[in-house]
């Protein structure tokens, strides 16, 4: 199976800084590719899917690029509401597996 | 508005099975795909099993391979998760979630394995 490895398990940044998480896949996994955002106590949702399509409704200050077996997300200007664990999860076949997540804190 | 409702939850013996529901509403229900996903208390989140549109195929992660079970009623818009043999480490919130990838997500349905 295709193996997720999010990079860092946990940031803390300022207000306005410029955060940027890493999703590796084991294999390449084209661009079926999704991140997610889980503010505490929260259910999960969907930010970008198909690596980079900002998922409506989504602030434009999200941005996710890459292809194949390498996957960022960036926040371009980090905010307050932000403080969330964020995850990346491969689809395009069997298992769906997530990154383990990433912890974004402010500073 | 598209609504996911999770039912089912609770406590249950190791050993023991469980039937989750989830109802949907809001959208048509036959022509999406469906997963579950849980997550342990203060872990990450897991995938465990995918249903097509019609109900074929079916996949399932190997942690629950064996001994849980996808199923989706389309006339009544609902999506089940049977689990037996349940053990102390099958504890967590269970999600259903439409799509591909998974969007929206419901509330969660807490399922707890313990004697």
């Amino acid at each position: 199976d295709i193996q997720m490895t999010q990079s860092p398990s946990s940031l803390s940044a300022s207000v306005g800084d410029r955060v940027t998480i890493t999703c590796r896949a084991s294999q390449g996994i084209s661009n079926y590719l999704a991140w997610f955002q889980q503010k505490p106590g929260k259910v999960p949702k969907v930010l970008i899917y198909a690596a980079s399509t900002l998922q409506s409704g989504v602030p434009s200050r999200f941005n996710g690029s890459g292809s194949g077996t390498d996957f960022t997300l960036t926040i371009s200007s980090l905010q307050p509401e932000d403080v969330a664990t964020y995850y990346c999860q491969k689809y395009n076949s069997a298992p769906w597996t997530f990154g383990q997540g990433t912890k974004v804190e402010i500073k | 508005e598209v609504q996911l409702v999770e039912s089912g939850g609770g406590l249950v013996q190791p050993g023991e099975s469980l039937r989750l529901s989830c109802t949907a509403s809001g959208f048509t229900f036959s022509s999406f795909s469906m997963t579950w996903v849980r997550q342990a208390p203060g872990k990450g989140l897991e995938w465990i099993s995918y249903i097509s549109p019609s109900g074929s195929p079916k996949y399932y992660a190997d942690s629950v391979k064996g001994r849980f079970a996808i199923s989706r009623d389309n006339a009544k818009n609902s999506l089940y998760l049977h689990m037996d043999s349940l053990r102390a480490d099958d504890t967590a919130v269970y999600y259903c979630a439409r799509g591909r990838p998974s969007d929206p997500w419901g509330q969660g349905t807490l399922v707890t394995v313990s004697s």
